[in-house]
């Protein structure tokens, strides 16, 4: 059975980076896109980007740009983001989620499997 | 700001039907059947109840539907039980994926 399994907690200061990562079991990565989604405490879901194997090169979310940098690794299944330049505002639960693809009326695709989540706390 | 909206709240009593709305505009829900709903209990991971506006992935139950009608897609919930109580979120994808703002449902 496929999963996404993401790695712990982090405490992060303001102004650092943070890298997560995102692992998946009982298959692999490289025919799925992958998203990352994120969530401040009381909030709602927030797609930050995703990344689609067949054109590599992955897509940010608008007030992400510059600050978020999204890769995978297919040799070990494993998606990563990361996120400068850090604030208390991007204290969330940081999600990965596979994407199931499709390809009419054009490429698109829709989360159908998410990881755990991962909570960062930016906090001087 | 969410580019499709939800109503912040829906109530019902068990045994009721509700029905939560999504509004997008004509460039995403109102030309593609590309809408996906996602329910989500507290401290825990979304999961996919909805995709492509009417389809429920196995494991689902058969209490919840979809439907879209112009530019506005909806999620009913019929015969409501206690563990429906949630946040439900839809979702689209407009040169990448674009949540509504979520939708409390309580059971009374």
């Amino acid at each position: 059975q496929f999963q996404l399994v993401q790695s712990g907690a982090e405490v992060k200061k303001p102004g650092s980076s943070v890298k997560v990562s995102c692992k998946a079991s009982g298959g692999t990565l490289n025919t799925h896109p992958i998203s990352w989604v994120r969530q401040a405490p009381g909030q709602g879901l927030e797609w930050m980007g995703g990344i689609i194997p067949f054109f590599s090169a992955p897509n940010y979310a608008q007030m992400f740009q510059g600050r978020v940098t999204i890769t995978t690794d297919k040799s070990t299944s494993t998606a990563y983001m990361e996120l400068s330049s850090l604030r208390s505002e991007d204290t969330a639960v940081y999600y990965c989620a596979r994407g199931n693809p499709q390809w009419e009326p054009f490429y698109y695709y829709y989360i159908d499997i998410w990881g755990e989540g991962t909570a960062v706390t930016v906090s001087s | 700001q969410s580019a499709l909206t939800q109503p912040a709240s829906v109530s019902g009593s068990p045994g009721q039907s509700i029905t939560i709305s999504c509004t997008g505009t004509s460039n995403d829900i109102g030309s593609y059947n590309i809408v996906s709903w996602y329910q989500q209990h507290p401290g825990k991971a979304p999961k996919l109840m909805i995709y492509e506006v009417i389809k429920r992935p196995s494991g689902v139950s058969n209490r919840f539907s979809g439907s879209k009608s112009g530019n506005t897609a909806s999620l009913t919930i019929s015969g409501l039980q206690a563990e429906d109580e949630a946040d439900y979120y839809c979702c689209s994808y407009v040169g990448g994926v674009v949540f509504g703002g979520g939708t409390k449902v309580t059971v009374l």
